[in-house]
């Protein structure tokens, strides 16, 4: 079974600090990689995506990929409780595996003012 | 630019009765993918469509059926329901458009939450 894995949290972060969620998947043939942000009772937002090893950054945010390690992260710079949420994270496969994306449960997210 | 839109937004069945689902995907995306998210769980892959037809399935039943639009709209459908059935059902799109963003992202309606009786 192919598989997302990530701690479920919830990690508490005081306001201002850096946010470290963590993420490892078991499928080598993954390609793709997505966080989606998913506050209590709305549908997943994508905030990020990354395809290749190494750091790729969006504003407060900043995706990391090691495929030899099979581990994906994404860190939020200067928390604000607006981004208090649940994490997912997620891995897309390639070819005949293309078309299923195969989601973590989720890593739940506090920021304490 | 319109997002991905569903409907309905409730809904309430009893065990073995039929539901569908209806999707609208995002201006220009011609992919829809259906999830299935449990409470306190994951989104789990049902189906993907693309230009009308099935394109990957996951590891649901075959009384989880779906339909594409030559629109690119998409129906999901499940019979006779069960209460394990009871979850928010996600839409997402996904599809070239020149931006930016990568075919490969999927971008999610707000969800049909079903609830079995």
């Amino acid at each position: 079974q192919k598989e997302v894995e990530q701690n479920s949290g919830p990690l508490s972060v005081p306001e201002g600090a850096i946010a470290s969620l963590n993420c490892t998947y078991s499928d080598r043939g993954s390609q793709s990689f997505f966080w989606y942000r998913q506050y209590s009772g709305k549908s997943p937002e994508l905030i990020m995506s990354i395809y290749s090893n190494g750091d790729k950054e969006d504003g407060r945010f900043t995706a990391q990929l090691n495929k030899a390690s099979q581990y994906v992260s994404l860190l939020i710079r200067d928390s604000q409780p607006s981004d208090s949420a649940t994490y997912l994270c997620a891995a897309q496969g390639a070819y005949s595996s293309a078309s299923k994306i195969i989601f973590g449960s989720g890593t739940r997210l506090s920021i304490r003012p | 630019e319109t997002g991905v839109t569903q409907s309905p937004t409730h809904l309430i069945k009893t065990r073995g009765q039929q539901v569908t689902l209806r999707c609208s995907s995002q201006s220009g995306h011609n992919t829809v993918s259906w999830y299935q998210q449990a409470l306190g769980q994951g989104p789990q892959f049902i189906f993907q469509y693309y230009r009308e037809e099935e394109n990957g399935r996951g590891n649901f039943p075959p009384r989880f059926s779906g339909l594409q639009f030559p629109n690119y709209s998409s129906e999901l459908n499940v019979n006779a329901l069960e209460l394990d059935d009871s979850a928010l059902y996600l839409c997402a799109s996904s599809g070239w458009t020149g931006e930016k963003s990568s075919y490969n992202e999927q971008f999610f309606g707000p969800g049909t939450r079903l609830t079995v009786l």
